[in-house]
């Protein structure tokens, strides 16, 4: 089956520093990612969708300078947190579309811990 | 705006019993995906069962069933001889069939199941 997978799996930073997470797509080619934040005991909440090749687009709310998204490849979306503070600690999952694939198909990975000390 | 709503936060069920876990959605749309996911403790998404707007048959993936109700706009998910195993946060999700295809989530339902 289709897997993807996020690296780190958990991340302890410092106050003002930035932290980026990887999504890859490891058997499969993904024209779009999905990148979500859950705090604990809530729902999934969606912060962009990553287009492979062109610019993310953000939800209502998400600072686009403050969570950057890349997508430079079929296989790989970046989530970069830029000057993290600890309002920004939070499980970050991202999910990936297949590429030409039934409108049903999106795979999540396990997700990334993020800690701002 | 889609919106997807679980008005049960906790749910409990006993071994090998069934229970129901609700779902309503408000869409202006005619064609979308509905979709159950199950959140272990691990936090893996695990996709449980999808329902596609357009078909009347409601979908059934072995112990798992849900009741579609398309002018209720209700989307129920049935658990049949519930195993330890199926505890978990539950998520209902809608799809719209747009370009973007992207996932509005319910607020979720924690299932405990009790030995």
């Amino acid at each position: 089956g289709a897997v993807v997978s996020q690296h780190p799996s958990r991340v302890i930073c410092k106050s003002g520093t930035s932290v980026k997470i990887e999504c890859r797509s490891l058997d499969f080619q993904a024209t779009t990612m999905f990148w979500y934040r859950q705090f604990p005991k809530q729902s999934l909440m969606l912060m962009a969708t990553s287009n492979e090749g062109s610019k993310a687009t953000y939800e209502q709310g998400v600072e686009k300078d403050k969570f950057l998204i890349n997508h430079a490849s079929l296989t790989l979306s970046t989530l970069t947190v830029t000057s993290a503070h600890p309002e920004d600690s939070s499980f970050y999952i991202c999910s990936a579309r297949l590429a030409g694939g039934r409108s049903y198909e999106q795979y999540f990975g396990p997700g990334t811990r993020l800690t701002v000390t | 705006a889609q919106t997807v709503t679980q008005s049960q936060p906790e749910m409990s069920v006993q071994e090998a019993e069934t229970v129901t876990l609700s779902c309503t959605y408000d869409t202006s749309e005619s064609d979308y995906y509905l979709f159950w996911y199950k959140q272990p403790p691990s936090r893996q998404m695990i996709l449980v069962i999808r329902q596609e707007a357009y078909k009347q048959q409601n979908a059934t993936e072995n112990r798992f069933s849900v009741n579609f109700q398309k002018a209720a706009k209700s989307f129920s998910l049935k658990i049949s001889d519930s195993q330890l195993g199926d505890a978990a946060m539950y998520f209902c999700a809608y799809r719209s069939p747009g370009s973007a295809r992207q996932l509005t989530f319910g607020s979720g339902t924690q299932l405990t199941v009790l030995p």
